[in-house]
């Protein structure tokens, strides 16, 4: 089964529009990651959550976990065509070996 | 750059053929990963190591065979692959197995033919 949901999995927004996407476990996680990929590439990590009710932003990118810390959700400000690519959420489940489990990702596109 | 090198970028092969893809990391990492990513599946954890010895094998098939010389480098041999093994093969490493976050290579895109 599934461990990590992520919603939606596929976005098209308007330049200068805000989105949120969407990372939910159904059991409580140890750390939350966001990495972004461009097609055909590896993954870019963009943040890591650990405690519940953090907050992170950079520039324009706002990640949350919440307070019970199975759910995240990562917010973009005034979307740029340079922000299009598949967000990936991958979580620690607290497994001996720090293996991340991912969600499927979500592709996002925004139209200039 | 993220300081994991992958190559080859794109390798296509036949069903018979034997290939290596290579990865290395110029971080100082002490634990390295390979990741299997198909078309709308998550990415699947293949293999783990740290320093050079093996702590994680997903049941991953004998037709995928790993080798880690140092921590600075991982291979992944392929033997017999099957169509169902064509997918984006991702390298990854940590400063250590229970230390995130992980940082990726751009993948090797493998095509079985």
């Amino acid at each position: 089964s599934q461990e990590l949901e992520q919603s939606p999995q596929s976005l098209i927004v308007q330049e200068g529009k805000n989105l949120t996407i969407n990372c939910t476990s159904s059991k409580t996680l140890y750390g939350l990651y966001w990495y972004k990929q461009k097609y055909g590439e590896g993954l870019i990590f963009l943040m890591m959550l650990q405690k519940g009710g953090e907050e992170k932003s950079h520039e324009k990118i706002t990640a949350k976990l919440d307070e019970k810390k199975q759910q995240s959700s990562l917010h973009i400000t005034a979307s740029q065509p340079s922000h299009a690519g598949i967000y990936l959420c991958g979580a620690d489940m607290g497994g001996s070996q720090g293996n991340l489990i991912f969600g499927k990702g979500t592709k996002l596109s925004v139209k200039p | 750059e993220t300081g994991v090198t992958q190559t080859p970028r794109h390798l296509v092969m036949g069903m018979t053929n034997k290939k290596s893809l290579k990865c290395e990391q110029h971080l100082g990492h002490n634990a390295m990963y390979w990741y299997k990513q198909s078309a709308k599946k998550p990415l699947e954890l293949m293999f783990v190591y740290s320093l050079e010895e093996r702590v994680e094998n997903n049941s991953v098939p004998s037709r995928f065979s790993p080798e880690c010389p140092n921590s600075s480098h991982l291979f992944l041999h392929l033997h017999t692959l099957q169509p169902e093994d064509s997918a984006l093969y991702l390298c990854a490493s940590s400063q250590d197995v229970r230390t995130q976050p992980q940082h990726f290579g751009d993948g090797t895109r493998l095509s079985i033919l």
